[in-house]
């Protein structure tokens, strides 16, 4: 069971460039998000979606953006990278939209902007 | 949006004590409250998690506890074990039409004292 599966593991940046941090899950989940983990801040989203085709914004959206043209697939895109996007990323998926199911964690992306 | 409290920010128990975590949230229509574990460099994983027509739940050393009127839960561990070293979350979520997010603590890192 690969369940939610996040590349790279490691990304070093320099200021101004961009990627896409890829996220798939095999679980047939409709909802997905993004969070990004910073020392003493815990997880904090960034996006979300309830299903293909439908996203929104999070507690930290700025710099970021998100598209889910399926179902598995949830990827995040840093337009121009900065220091303060430095910080461990994961993607987690839940069954439910509608809320009270548990969230199934990619294993995280740590991404250092220099 | 809601607010998750947590407390302690670390707490350092001797093997074989109890560790207690507490979290308070904000918003009252808030109805599920997973906790997760999270090991060094390894992804959050769930627990144990409550939901709000419960009052408390067991899982063989671990125990969640839900006081709706006061808004806040607890985790209990009892008779710790090293393995039990790791950062713990509480989160609260609640079903809402634009999706179920999840609202995280900060943290607490256990350390278990062999």
């Amino acid at each position: 069971n690969a369940g939610v599966t996040q590349t790279p593991k490691f990304q070093v940046l320099k200021t101004g460039q961009s990627m896409t941090l890829q996220c798939a899950q095999d679980m047939n989940h409709e909802y997905m998000s993004w969070y990004r983990q910073d020392p003493g801040m815990g997880l904090r989203l960034i996006h979300y979606s309830v299903g293909a085709g439908i996203t929104d914004q999070g507690e930290v959206p700025n710099g970021y953006n998100v598209s889910r043209s399926t179902t598995e697939d949830f990827p995040l895109r840093l337009l121009s990278a900065a220091p303060s996007q430095t910080s461990v990323y994961f993607c987690a998926s839940s069954l439910n939209p509608s809320g009270g199911t548990e969230a199934f964690f990619g294993q995280g992306t740590r991404l250092t902007v220099v | 949006g809601e607010n998750v409290e947590q407390h302690p920010s670390t707490l350092s128990v001797q093997e074989g004590d109890s560790a207690v975590i507490k979290c308070t949230y904000s918003d009252s229509a808030s109805n599920y409250f997973p906790w997760y574990k999270q090991e060094l460099g390894k992804r959050p994983q769930l627990i144990i998690d409550i939901r709000s027509n419960v009052g408390e739940k067991k899982d063989q050393r671990i125990a969640v506890t839900l006081n709706k009127t006061a808004k806040h839960f607890s985790l209990h561990i009892t008779e710790t074990q090293p393995e039990d070293s790791a950062v713990y979350f509480c989160a609260a979520s609640r079903a809402r039409i634009a999706g179920n997010q999840f609202y995280f603590g900060t943290g607490t890192s256990l350390t278990v004292i062999p």
